[in-house]
């Protein structure tokens, strides 16, 4: 079946641009997250949705970073005024189960390059 | 906070050697434990993961171990192939609390053909 996907694979921003990320998780599951991998780095987490509920936001950098899951399936990822360190690959991962023990299913990630 | 690291940025094996990946956590609450694969260009790939109330677990040529005494993970491939050639993290989770992954920096894994 689909997995997550993600678009645009790549953009690159002005700095100072607004940029918006799209995330479509597998159908049917219920958590979705985003992470922030910057060069030659481990993944960091960003936020965490069950549903449509944003249960998590402790990883997002500033208040220029903002997310939605309004019907409890796509996901987007807002960053305003963007910033050089913002450049990274932006990693959403989808989950059937919100409890216990579960592997989190990785999309291919969006390339954020801001010049 | 704590987070998990890793002690080899980089490990080069020969193809047919089995290699060995590990991993040092430090958050004694955590009680699972993954390890993902990653390719240029693509998302982490689930390889294996383990519970806590584990310390070993075998998949299709992979094993992982858990010390829990020393706060330890390792990834073990057994006969090592080019298409292996990735960077490898282990990532850290609770059952409970907090859903997010911790991932370690990463080991690159070069097989030599």
């Amino acid at each position: 079946g689909a997995g997550v996907s993600q678009s645009p694979r790549y953009k690159v921003a002005k700095r100072g641009q607004d940029v918006a990320l799209r995330c479509d998780p597998i159908s049917g599951h219920v958590s979705l997250f985003w992470y922030q991998q910057a060069l030659g780095q481990g993944p960091e987490f960003l936020t965490y949705f069950q549903n449509e509920a944003q249960l998590d936001k402790s990883g997002l950098p500033s208040d220029r970073f903002f997310a939605e899951r309004p019907e409890g399936s796509v996901s987007t990822l807002k960053i305003q005024r963007t910033q050089q360190e913002d450049s990274a690959v932006y990693l959403c991962a989808s989950s059937p189960l919100s409890s216990g023990y579960y592997e989190q299913y990785f999309g291919p990630g969006t390339r954020l390059t801001v010049t | 906070g704590e987070s998990v690291g890793l002690h080899l940025p980089t490990l080069s094996v020969q193809e047919g050697d089995n290699s060995i990946i590990n991993c040092a956590y430090s958050n004694s609450a955590s009680d699972y434990f993954i390890w993902y694969k990653q390719e240029s260009g693509k998302g982490p790939q689930f390889i294996i993961d383990i519970r806590s109330n584990m310390d070993k677990r075998q998949g299709q040529r992979v094993t992982v171990l858990l010390n829990k005494t020393v706060k330890h993970l390792s990834l073990q491939i057994a006969a090592t192939q080019p298409g292996d050639s990735a960077v490898y993290f282990c990532a850290e989770n609770m059952a409970t609390g907090r859903r997010a992954l911790t991932f370690g920096s990463g080991t690159r894994l070069q097989v030599q053909p």
